[in-house]
């Protein structure tokens, strides 16, 4: 059963710091893994998406790596913001021909001023 | 081009009660999938729909039903309402019941059983 967990649970930094979230999953048959932002008791938006054979992808001041064979990925946020405070979500397709997401419990980050 | 969306936003419900909550996929998209988010949890997936069948089923109970319409729409039926429904319910759709696609989430229905 593939089973993805997220470390920090809580993360607090000062405004312009970089920070680095990192999840992890069990089963390295995955299709691709997502990062979700959700702010509170909000929908999920889509921030990252790699594909399997992907290293590691970029959008703006996020940066998302992908190491299937240890069965890690990171997303690194550079210069963070206030308005980067939010719960980060990881999630994993599973290899089955089916878009099931099994995701992680988040990292809830606030980033102050 | 709007996304997808969702209603209604909120929902209070007794125990023992059903309930309904619609979903409408993102423009060009044929492909909705259901998840429960429990408070302080990731999502959970409940089931997939494309082409108006139901593709695939996470590990909920029969009292969890669901419908996909011509237009790609899709309904979420919960039967026998408990407290341990309490949760958001998420909906994402894509374009594709395949892998490989991006999938786009709205803005869920938070449902509240007393």
């Amino acid at each position: 059963k593939q089973e993805v967990t997220q470390i920090p649970a809580a993360l607090s930094v000062p405004e312009g710091e970089n920070l680095v979230l990192n999840c992890s999953f069990t089963d390295s048959a995955i299709y691709n893994l997502q990062w979700f932002r959700q702010d509170p008791g909000k929908g999920l938006t889509s921030l990252l998406l790699i594909q399997s054979s992907q290293r590691e992808q970029t959008s703006g001041r996020l940066n998302a790596s992908l190491d299937k064979s240890s069965g890690r990925s990171t997303l690194y946020i550079a210069a963070s913001q206030p308005g980067d405070s939010a719960t980060y979500l990881c999630a994993v397709t599973l290899n089955t021909g089916f878009q099931k997401l099994v995701f992680g419990t988040g990292t809830r980050l606030l980033v102050s001023p | 081009d709007a996304g997808v969306t969702q209603s209604p936003t909120h929902l209070i419900k007794t125990r023992g009660q059903q309930v309904t909550l619609r979903c409408s996929p993102k423009s060009g998209h044929d492909t909705v999938s259901w998840y429960q988010q429990a408070l302080g949890q990731g999502p959970q997936f409940i089931f997939q729909y494309y082409e108006e069948e139901e593709r695939q089923r996470g590990n909920f109970p029969d009292r969890f039903s669901g419908h996909q319409f011509p237009n790609y729409s899709s309904e979420l039926n919960v039967n026998a309402l408990l407290l341990g429904d309490s949760a958001l319910y998420l909906c994402a759709s894509s374009s594709s019941p395949g892998q490989g696609y991006e999938q786009y989430f709205g803005p869920g229905t938070r449902l509240t059983v007393t």
